[in-house]
């Protein structure tokens, strides 16, 4: 079976750019996680969905950042305008339950210059 | 919130050695789960392990979750162990679930 996939694997833009990060979960899989990974800050959940509805968004750090979820196959994380501070790793994880394990795509790493 | 601290933060072992990861949660969590970055960036599920003690090879877990934390133990090291161990704790609030990642370990074996 796929895992997640996310595209794509690495994006360099410049400041001001808008940036749109994409995931397809595991089919099956009722929830949708997406997490920023920095040296600074480590992991941190920004968003997550069950069925295809914003359940936290608390995580999300400014309105710069969007996410939505128009099916129960595909997600974007978009950012605009984007920051050079907004340079990371994306991870998009998915699991069959917000009680069973998550399981994570190989993430997006993204470079704004 | 609920604090999630992991130890030793770095370690370096020779092949063959055997090593124990540490993770400390501040308070009750409803599930636990490791995971090894390897060094291409990619996060691998060990153990989904909320109590109790698993085992997958050269791999085991326990969590002991009434005294709030959970061990790694990672028997006869081999260079591909070398990456950064994470712990994520999950824990029920106003109805919401969170996701709190410890900082991890990061271990490096040598051949």
């Amino acid at each position: 079976d796929a895992g997640v996939i996310q595209s794509p694997r690495h994006e360099v833009t410049e400041m001001g750019q808008e940036v749109t990060l994409r995931c397809k979960p595991i089919s099956g899989h009722d929830y949708l996680f997406w997490y920023r990974q920095t040296m600074m800050r480590g992991l941190e959940l920004l968003i997550y969905f069950n069925n295809n509805v914003p359940i936290d968004d608390s995580g999300m750090p400014e309105d710069r950042f969007s996410a939505k979820m128009p099916n129960a196959s595909f997600s974007t994380l978009k950012i605009q305008p984007s920051e050079p501070r907004d340079s990371a790793v994306y991870f998009c994880a998915s699991s069959i339950t917000g009680l069973q394990p998550q399981h994570f795509g190989d993430g997006t790493r993204l470079s704004i210059l | 919130g609920i604090q999630v601290e992991q130890s030793p933060p770095d370690l370096i072992l020779q092949e063959g050695a055997n090593s124990t990861l540490r993770c400390n949660f501040s308070d009750s969590v409803n599930n636990l789960q490791w995971f090894h970055q390897n060094p291409w960036g990619q996060l691998i599920n060990l153990f989904y392990i909320p109590s109790g003690t698993k085992q997958n090879g050269r791999l085991s877990a326990t969590t002991v979750a009434t005294e709030r934390y959970s061990l790694l133990y990672i028997s006869s090291s081999q260079t591909t162990d070398s990456g950064v161990y994470f712990c994520a704790a999950q824990i029920t609030t106003s109805g919401t679930y969170k996701y709190i990642f410890g900082t991890g370990t990061r271990l490096k074996v040598l051949a």
